[in-house]
Formats: structure tokens, C-alpha cells, sequence
């Protein structure tokens, strides 16, 4: 597709289980972000990839939380020992690099985010 | 630590009326400043950027102000019309990845 693509859309598990949601970023899109958000809130910042490395992992609330993008496109977002806390909505996002560092300037192109209901 | 406000009550108008949502930011100063809509359910949709080197920027029925001295981005909606009722979220990006307030709702009343 032309977007970003996220599965599933919705996910209940129970307290203690393992997560896995997949993002699919729009092709040739070098930058790949994970937010994180409740309700009446705004998207909580997790992870930043540029390319297949993690260069600002400063949002991970804890260690429960790993994600990986090994060639450098699709992108999954692991959560271990889930907990009623992790209940949100995860939002992928992917934009094109404008060059190196840390600075980003560009628009960032949001999926349509993955529900996880931990009970 | 970095903070960003937006007013977390909703802002009623009536359709035509011109919205005004403001956004502050304190302890940094970020590059670029951009405002996102967000409907229910949905992810954020990219709206504009403006660099600090800009004052103003303008499309179509939106405007944006960036003032690096009050720490303070202005965006305003002229003829707002129902279909205009969404969150609108503000993103001062510094040198990280984008951080994001907590967005205001709009509701544009016919």
C-alpha cells in the first residue's frame, strides 16, 4: 500500500504475556519512529530508527520493551510481560531522511496505530 | 525537562468563526515547529512545518506564527467549517525525534 501499515489493529492479552506488533513503513522511507499514546493524551516518543539502527531508544519506559528493524524497513515493537499500564494505542510513523544526525525536519506519515487491551 | 502546553480544554466556535489554538514550550529551542490533526481513531496527519527563521507561514485557510522569544506557536483555521472539528497536536522538533503535546480538540458548531 502507499501508507504506512500497522497489525494488528487491535490486540487483548492478558497480564504477563508477550506482544508483538508489526509496522510497515512507506517504501524508501529511511526513518522509522514508534510513539505511544492514551487516552487524552498526545503520542508519547519510544523509538527512532534510522535505517536498520536504533539512534534514540530514549522513550522505552523499561526493559519489557525491545524493538527491531533488521533490514531496515519493517519494523517490530516486542513488549515482554505485559502489564495492565502497557493498555495504549502504538503508533508507527516513517518519514525520509534529510541527512545525518539527529536533527529531523521532515513530516512524519503516521499509521493507523495498534490498540493493545492488556486485562 | 522539556514541556510542551496546549490548552487541554476542548475550543467550541461557531462554523466561519476563525480558531486560534496555541502551543507553548519551555526549556529548549527547537529548529522547526509542526502541527498535526488527529481525528478519532486515527493517526495524526502531518498540517505544517515552520523553521525558527520564520514568522508566519500560510495554506490555504491555515496560518501558523512561531515566536522563539515567547517560546509560543499560534494556529489559526479562518472560515472554520464542521468538517475542521479534530484534535490538533503542536511538535517542537529539537534535536530528537519528534515530541508532541497533548493536543487541543476543536469543534466547529454549524
Amino acid at each position: 500500500g502507499a501508507g504506512v501499515s500497522q497489525t494488528p489493529s487491535n490486540k487483548v492479552t492478558e497480564k504477563g504475556k508477550y506482544v508483538e506488533l508489526r509496522c510497515d513503513p512507506i517504501s524508501g522511507h529511511t526513518a522509522l519512529y514508534w510513539y505511544r499514546q492514551s487516552l487524552g493524551q498526545g503520542p508519547e516518543f519510544l523509538i527512532y530508527f534510522q535505517g536498520t539502527g536504533a539512534a534514540d531508544d530514549s522513550g522505552l519506559p523499561n526493559d519489557r520493551f525491545f524493538a527491531v528493524r533488521p533490514e531496515g524497513s519493517v519494523s517490530t515493537l516486542k513488549i515482554q510481560r505485559t502489564e495492565r499500564g502497557d493498555s495504549a494505542v502504538y503508533l508507527c510513523a516513517s518519514s525520509l531522511s534529510t541527512g545525518g544526525g539527529a536533527l529531523n525536519t521532515g513530516e512524519l506519515f503516521f499509521g493507523e496505530g495498534s490498540r493493545l487491551t492488556v486485562l | 525537562s522539556q514541556k510542551i502546553e496546549q490548552n487541554s480544554e476542548a475550543l467550541n466556535i461557531q462554523e466561519g468563526k476563525t480558531a486560534t489554538l496555541t502551543c507553548n514550550y519551555t526549556n529548549y529551542s527547537p529548529a522547526y515547529l509542526q502541527w498535526y490533526r488527529q481525528d478519532p481513531g486515527r493517526g495524526p496527519v502531518f498540517l505544517l512545518l515552520i523553521r525558527e527563521n520564520e514568522k508566519e507561514k500560510r495554506k490555504e485557510r491555515l496560518k501558523v506564527t512561531f515566536d522563539t522569544t515567547l517560546k509560543q506557536s499560534l494556529f489559526h483555521i479562518t472560515a472554520s467549517q464542521p468538517a475542521d472539528s479534530a484534535t490538533y497536536l503542536c511538535a517542537p522538533t529539537g534535536r530528537r525525534a519528534l515530541t508532541f503535546g497533548s493536543g487541543t480538540r476543536l469543534q466547529v458548531q454549524p
